[in-house]
Parts: C-alpha cells; structure tokens; sequence
C-alpha cells in the first residue's frame, strides 16, 4: 500500500509570494493534518480535515489555510510568506477510527523563504 | 503551546546499550504515541499506549505511561547505529475531536558502533 506522499519535497519562495502544498494520503484514509516543523518552535499542529472539512484548527495566522478534496487529498495555502515560514510541513493521514488512531507521515515539503 | 517534553533533549550510547527516553505532558490524554525522525524526514509511529495502559512492547521498544505523574517513558533496548534519530512523544489535544497531535521538542539519539 502506498504511503503519504507530498509534492514538491523542496521549494524555495522569497518573502510576499504564496505557496501551496500538496498531500495524498493512504487511500482508504479520510483524515489529513498538518503540521509545521521548525527548529525554534518544533512540531506544530496547523490543521485537520476530514471529509473535505475543516475539524481542527491550530494557532497560527489566517495566510495558512487549506483544503480537502472529494478524493481525501489536501492543500496547504500560505500567503504573503514571510521568513519565519521556512521549515519542514508535514502532512499526516488516518482512518479517523478516533482518539487512538495512528497518523501516518508523509516525507514533508521543505520550504526556504528568502 | 507544547504538551509533551521530552528528557532528555540528547542522548549518544554505544550500540549495543539501552535508550530511556522520558516524556510529560500537561494535561489529560485519551492516548500517548512515539514517534521517530531521521535527519529532517517525515516521522515514523513506532507505538501508542492508551491512557488506561501501563506498559506496552512492540519488537526492542518498551514504553511505560504513569497517567498519576503524567509521563511516559520509551526504552529502546540493544541499540543500533540504525536507531539514530529524534524521537518524540505525541498526545492527542485535549477536549478536541478529531486526530489533533500535540508533540513534545524531542529527544535526539546518536547510537556509536
């Protein structure tokens, strides 16, 4: 069964572009997270879809968003980027069979913003 | 706002010795889960313990979870150079639906041959 995959692996912006992410889960899976990975802050929750809604919401500014289509997979949107959005996003699926489900990763997308 | 914290933040053992690897956390959990990162790649789940658990192994891993203290320990037994990586303890967000995972900063494990 294949993985997570997310496309592109590498991209670099510079500051004021926006940038969009994908994520294709494990087929089978209805829900995709995603996280933001920085040396600073570490691992950081952003947002969950599930059913092409959005569940959860983390702590972070409106210029990230995303969605979900019919088919499970998901976008991420950040807009008018700045420096301090450079790090490792990583998308997760799972089941959705509840609290104790396992996410599985995908290999994230590494975004430089300069 | 990070849950867990793991301790230590690094860890260097020789192959072959054991890994203890601790986690807290904060508040109530429904779960607690490991996972594993090689150089900046995406994360591998090695395990979960739910909440009413106390111990649980999978293969050379060993994790405990005392709900009382609100921690978790991950032993990781007979090293190998290929266990290098960070490890981090994850919780589920609490009074949340859905998977939300809340994760500590990690613990970064070198093991020497």
């Amino acid at each position: 069964k294949a993985g997570v995959t997310q496309t592109p692996r590498y991209l670099i912006k510079t500051r004021g572009q926006q940038v969009t992410l994908s994520c294709s889960p494990i087929s089978g899976h209805r829900s995709v997270s995603w996280y933001q990975q920085t040396p600073g802050q570490g691992l950081q929750f952003l947002f969950e879809y599930f059913s092409e809604t959005q569940r959860n919401k983390g702590n972070f500014p409106g210029r990230f968003s995303g969605r979900q289509f019919s088919n499970s997979r998901s976008e991420m949107n950040v807009s008018t980027l700045e420096l301090g959005d450079s790090a490792l996003y990583l998308c997760a699926s799972s089941r959705d069979r509840g609290p104790a489900d396992t996410q599985y990763f995908g290999p994230g997308t590494r975004l430089t913003v300069l | 706002s990070q849950q867990g914290e793991e301790d230590p933040q690094a860890l260097s053992i020789q192959e072959g010795e054991n890994a203890t690897m601790n986690c807290s956390y904060k508040t109530s959990i429904n779960n607690l889960q490991w996972y594993r990162q090689n150089s900046g790649r995406g994360l591998v789940h090695l395990i979960l313990i739910r909440s009413n658990e106390r111990e649980k192994h999978s293969g050379r891993l060993r994790v405990t979870l005392d709900t009382s203290k609100k921690s978790s320990s991950l032993l990781i037994t007979a090293s190998r150079a290929a266990d290098t990586a960070s490890y981090f303890c994850a919780t589920d967000a609490p009074n949340q639906a859905g998977t939300a995972l809340i994760f500590g900063k990690g613990t970064t494990l070198s093991v020497s041959s």
